[in-house]
């Protein structure tokens, strides 16, 4: 079983949507969330992260994290051409790990 | 204040060659890691430096890949005898505490 499943999409949604992007992992010892975001041919940025369960919430972007279910969601709202990028979740502990990515396209 | 910087960005390598991958910290910053991304795959660790210390090496394939990230440059990946598998882009991040990591823009790396 892989440390981190992630739906590799791609998804495709009109300018204005609601985008929900998930990720399940195995680890009971993850601690922390991170969610990066990397446009082609670029190094990934870091969006936002969590420490164990609950929700983050900056700007457009809300972090969510339920460790009973190890499961991890990034939603954007009101979703910009901008966003158009692969979206990759990447939970930690003293291991790295990241998620395959989901392609996002946002189509004006 | 300058973000983390690697180089080259491209890099043309045939079979058996050497390659050298750089890659400088954020000022300040004395953790550095190193990633692996094939196609269609994601970010694969590989290993995570300190200052003239490797902390975690649990990703790097033991035979003809090394790291170093000495007191003072760059940290360094080194790849001997590079195969065709080894092409992929190469990613560094660095951090201070541990938690956050900004990325380099990456070396992508072509064994011909």
């Amino acid at each position: 079983q892989k440390e981190v499943e992630q739906d590799p999409g791609p998804l495709s949604v009109p300018e204005g949507a609601i985008v929900s992007l998930n990720c399940t992992y195995s680890n009971s010892a993850f601690q922390y969330f991170m969610w990066y975001r990397q446009y082609s041919r670029k190094g990934p940025e870091l969006l936002m992260y969590t420490y164990s369960s609950g929700n983050k919430e900056d700007g457009r972007f809300t972090a969510q994290v339920d460790k009973s279910s190890k499961y991890i969601s990034l939603f954007i709202r009101d979703s910009q051409p901008s966003d158009s990028a692969t979206y990759l979740c990447a939970p930690r502990s003293n291991q790295f790990y990241f998620g395959t990515g989901t392609s996002l396209t946002v189509i004006p | 204040n300058a973000g983390v910087m690697q180089n080259p960005r491209h890099l043309v390598r045939r079979r058996g060659q050497e390659a050298r991958l750089r890659c400088s910290p954020m000022k300040g910053h004395s953790h550095v890691y190193w990633y692996r991304q094939l196609p269609e795959e994601g970010l694969k660790f590989m290993v995570y430096l300190q200052k003239e210390n490797i902390i975690d090496e649990s990703g790097m394939p033991k035979e003809r890949f090394s790291a170093e990230f000495p007191k003072e440059g760059p940290s360094i990946l080194r790849i001997q005898q590079v195969v065709r598998g080894d092409s992929a882009a190469y990613f560094c991040a660095s951090s201070h505490f541990g938690v956050e990591q900004f990325f380099g823009p990456g070396t992508r790396l072509t064994v011909l």
